[in-house]
């Protein structure tokens, strides 16, 4: 069964610090994975990764895919309050079917 | 370009009374979903469509109905609303083909299920 497991389930850091976010897959037919986050509303695109060892980054977001161990992790520096969010990772496991993990819920402290 | 909007944002139902479900999209995409969202459960998809036409189940299709008469909409029915269908539902779409393609998400409706 196609699974996606992100930790940690919940976060809770102060302006300024460092986090990082993981999410571990089994899965049959890898194609991508994607990084989202979601405020109130709906889920937004951050990053998708295809490729193991190449580091995609947009401001103080960054993330890198593992094919080999089969993990992803979503770093955040300078973290903010405007990054508090849910922050979901999805696999796309055959073409058009997607795979969510449970998300990790991140809160930063002013 | 409003991207995908759902309606309605919230609804309130009794057991047993059912309703719909609209999500529509400008952007010409060819693949749509229903997913739901629960607390500690992450998106479940409910049921997709990959054209015009056409729908199949997804992980969680029991109690939900859907119908994609044209490209652009996507509806999911409740026949009869059970309390185990309270939850946020997600439409999503995404664009054809065999490529790497993200999916586009609407706001979300809110549903409760007394």
């Amino acid at each position: 069964e196609d699974k996606v497991v992100q930790s940690p389930l919940s976060l809770v850091v102060h302006e300024g610090d460092t986090v990082t976010l993981n999410c571990s897959y089994e899965v049959t037919n890898f194609r991508s994975l994607l990084w989202y986050k979601q405020e109130k509303k709906a889920p937004t695109f951050l990053f998708m990764l295809t490729s193991s060892g190449i580091e995609k980054k947009s401001g103080r977001l960054s993330s890198i895919l593992d094919k080999k161990e089969l993990f992803s992790i979503l770093n955040i520096t300078a973290t903010q309050t405007g990054d508090s969010a849910i922050y979901l990772c999805a696999v796309e496991a055959g073409t058009y079917k997607y795979i969510f993990g449970t998300g990790t819920r991140l809160k930063v402290l002013a | 370009n409003a991207g995908v909007t759902q309606t309605p944002k919230f609804r309130v139902l009794k057991t047993g009374q059912s309703m719909t479900l609209l999500c529509a999209q400008d952007m010409n995409h060819e693949y749509m979903y229903w997913y739901r969202q629960d607390p500690g459960m992450g998106l479940r998809l409910i049921h997709y469509s990959v054209g015009e036409g056409t729908t199949a189940k997804g992980e969680v299709p029991d109690g939900y109905n859907v119908s994609r008469l044209k490209k652009q909409n996507f509806l999911l029915g409740l026949e009869s609303a059970a309390p185990s269908q309270t939850s946020v539902y997600f439409c999503a779409t995404r664009d054809g083909g065999t490529g790497l393609y993200e999916q586009y998400f609407g706001p979300g409706t809110r549903l409760t299920v007394t």
